[in-house]
């Protein structure tokens, strides 16, 4: 059974651009959580969504957004990018809503340096 | 103050020691308590979850909540030089987002 397959693995961006990333759930899950992982903050939750709907929403700027595709696959996008995006950012995928819990399964991530 | 706090260490010890990882939480509402483990350039996999308050053992590990305290601990017996990695721990209330730690980076030296 595969996993959760993110890419791109990395990215490198420009101050003031735009990314988009994306995320593959485990088959048959329909939920897909993401976060962002930084040394001084650790991981913080971005948004949730469950059958294309935002379910939950953390505490970031207007900037960052997301999506989910009747496949149950997920973008992330963020725009006017600065330097404090910097991180990785994980998704994890689950059967049901809530963010999965014990049954969420984490992807490898994306590495986005914006420089 | 954060919901889940946690040490970052770095935590440093010699192969064979026992290793004690804790973190302590402030949202009453937590009914799962988690422990995942993440190596360099990996996500975090779920080492294990105890429910409630309690011990809980696999192997080598032992997870334990005291929801009195609000407190979470890991223990690693026989620590290996493949348990270095950072560790995670989160809380979840079974309908909202997990909330983790910081995490704790720890080296298990041969």
């Amino acid at each position: 059974k595969a996993g959760v397959t993110q890419t791109p693995r990395y990215l490198i961006k420009t101050r003031g651009q735009q990314v988009t990333l994306s995320c593959s759930p485990i088959s048959g899950h329909r939920s897909v959580s993401w976060y962002q992982q930084t040394p001084g903050q650790g991981l913080q939750f971005l948004f949730e969504y469950f059958s294309e709907t935002q379910r939950n929403k953390g505490n970031f700027p207007g900037r960052f957004s997301g999506r989910q595709f009747s496949n149950s696959r997920s973008e992330m996008n963020v725009s006017t990018l600065e330097l404090g995006d910097s991180a990785l950012y994980l998704c994890a995928s689950s059967l049901g809503p809530g963010g999965g819990g014990t049954e969420a399964f984490f992807g490898q991530g994306t590495r986005l340096t914006v420089v | 103050q954060k919901e889940v706090e946690q040490d970052p260490g770095p935590l440093s010890v010699p192969e064979g020691a026992i290793v004690s990882l804790n973190c302590t939480y402030s949202n009453s509402a937590f009914q799962y308590f988690m422990w995942y483990r993440q190596y360099s350039r990996k996500g975090p996999e779920l080492l294990m979850y105890t429910y409630s308050s309690g011990n809980k053992e696999d192997g080598r590990f032992t997870a334990q909540v005291d929801k009195s305290s609000k407190y979470i601990s890991l223990f690693i017996r026989d620590s290996q030089p493949s348990d270095s990695a950072t560790y995670l721990c989160a809380g979840y209330s079974g309908n909202t987002p997990l909330v983790f730690g910081k995490g704790t980076r720890l080296s298990v030296i041969a």
